[in-house]
């Protein structure tokens, strides 16, 4: 069956630290990957996309990777601060269609 | 950057009742919006894809004549959901994708919190 899976329902760490968020899926081949940013009670924020034939994808502190022979992605934040404190989703695309994970939520300590 | 609106942004009714949310892309043109779903800790689901102009596609177990779409112009698309039970409640989010752009790219609105009672 198609499943996409988020590592872990939660990810606390201490600011100034690395956030690495994880994504896995199977029975996909998405074209391409996307990350969203959500807040509690809001709509999701689209962050970075990532297609098939890219490994990797920085802006600003944020960095994804997309391995399509591991079928996982990566999703790395750089000195990380309590603003950063949400939950992300990854999402891929199956024909057209964004399929989401279930999200981790992380909480960047001061 | 292109803006997604939803009106309203909560709403609460009596069980039986019809509720209609509104989706708007605010500065560009949407040839296709999207209406999700999600449950309190639980990943948003996707319900339908609307084309202006064409009747939405559902995906599979939601109840089209439950769940009314409407995507009358390029910038709105609405949904209806008709004799809302409790089950119902939820978080109602819209997203859009604009026509000229990257078509991979879709951009969210912030979300109508359903309270069916």
């Amino acid at each position: 069956s198609q499943k996409i899976e988020q590592n872990s329902e939660a990810l606390n760490i201490q600011e100034g630290k690395t956030a690495t968020l994880t994504c896995n899926y199977t029975n996909y081949s998405p074209a391409y990957l996307q990350w969203y940013r959500q807040d509690p009670g809001r709509g999701p924020v689209f962050l970075l996309l990532i297609r098939e034939n890219e490994k990797e994808k920085r802006k600003e502190r944020l960095k994804v990777t997309f391995d399509t022979t591991l079928k996982q992605s990566l999703f790395h934040i750089t000195a990380s601060q309590p603003a950063d404190s949400a939950t992300y989703l990854c999402a891929l695309d199956n024909t057209g269609k964004l399929i989401f994970g279930q999200g981790t939520t992380l909480q960047v300590k001061p | 950057g292109a803006v997604v609106s939803q009106h309203p942004s909560r709403v609460i009714c009596k069980s039986g009742t019809s509720v209609k949310i509104e989706c708007r892309s605010l500065d560009f043109q949407a040839t296709t919006m999207f209406w999700y779903r999600q449950f309190p800790k639980q990943s948003l689901m996707l319900m339908a894809t609307s084309n202006e102009g064409s009747k939405a596609t559902y995906e599979q177990g939601v109840e089209k004549d439950k769940f009314l779409i409407n995507h009358a112009s390029l910038t709105l698309s609405t949904l209806t959901v008709t004799s809302a039970h409790p089950e119902d409640s939820s978080f109602y989010i819209c997203s859009a994708r604009d026509g000229r752009g990257r078509q991979e790219t879709q951009y969210f609105g912030p979300g109508t919190r359903l309270l069916v009672l």
